[in-house]
């Protein structure tokens, strides 16, 4: 069974651009997570995606979106980047979400630099 | 606010001896709590959790201990092998609330031969 992808794995963007990050889940599983690892702050969830809705949501800024499609695939967008948005984001997916206590199975994560 | 805190930002130990990870939260509502373990250039993998209504789950070399009283878990590792040198992170979530987790800084693990 594939794993969580995650695609770009690396992307270095200026401050200003925008940036989108792609995520396709485990097959099967309907839930997808993201979160922004810094070395300052550690992991840092950021929204939750589950049928195509967004169901949990961090304390993030409304620059940082989301969206899942009908196979759950999950985009993540960033807007207006600035230097502090470079990082390491990952995505998550599970069976039915936290909800049931089901396991989060991470991706490789996207390593994103904003000059 | 740091609801899940890792004080211990590196740990470093002998093989074939024991390796105890700590995590203290401050919300109450936790009940169901995680670790991960991340190498570099990965995504964290899932090692163990507990459900609050437990105070100790067992899987092979890796145990966690839940202390609701204190807000306190521990991962204990033995015998600690050189692979298991990697950052581990502890995560809880709350069943009522929101169900995101929320994840401690990670400590850095290292096993020396």
């Amino acid at each position: 069974k594939a794993g969580v992808t995650q695609t770009p794995r690396y992307l270095i963007k200026t401050r200003g651009q925008q940036v989108t990050l792609s995520c396709s889940p485990i097959s099967g599983h309907r839930s997808v997570s993201w979160y922004q690892q810094t070395p300052g702050q550690g992991l840092q969830f950021l929204f939750e995606y589950f049928s195509e809705t967004q169901r949990n949501k961090g304390n993030f800024p409304g620059r940082f979106s989301g969206r899942q499609f009908s196979n759950s695939r999950s985009e993540m967008n960033v807007s207006t980047l600035e230097l502090g948005d470079s990082a390491l984001y990952l995505c998550a997916s599970s069976l039915e979400g936290l909800r049931q206590y089901n396991e989060q199975f991470f991706g490789p994560g996207t390593r994103l630099t904003v000059l | 606010d740091q609801q899940v805190k890792q004080n211990s930002p590196s740990l470093s130990v002998q093989e074939g001896r024991i390796s105890i990870l700590n995590c203290d939260y401050t919300n109450s509502m936790f009940d169901y709590f995680l670790w991960y373990k991340k190498y570099p250039a990965e995504g964290p993998t899932f090692l163990i959790s507990i459900s609050s209504i437990k105070d100790k789950n067992e899987d092979g070399r890796f145990t966690v201990f839940l202390n609701k009283s204190a807000k306190h878990l521990s991962l204990h590792i033995v015998p600690s092998q050189p692979g298991d040198s990697a950052v581990y992170f502890c995560a809880a979530s709350s069943q009522g609330g929101s169900e995101k987790l929320v994840f401690g800084k990670g400590t850095k693990l290292t096993v020396n031969p």
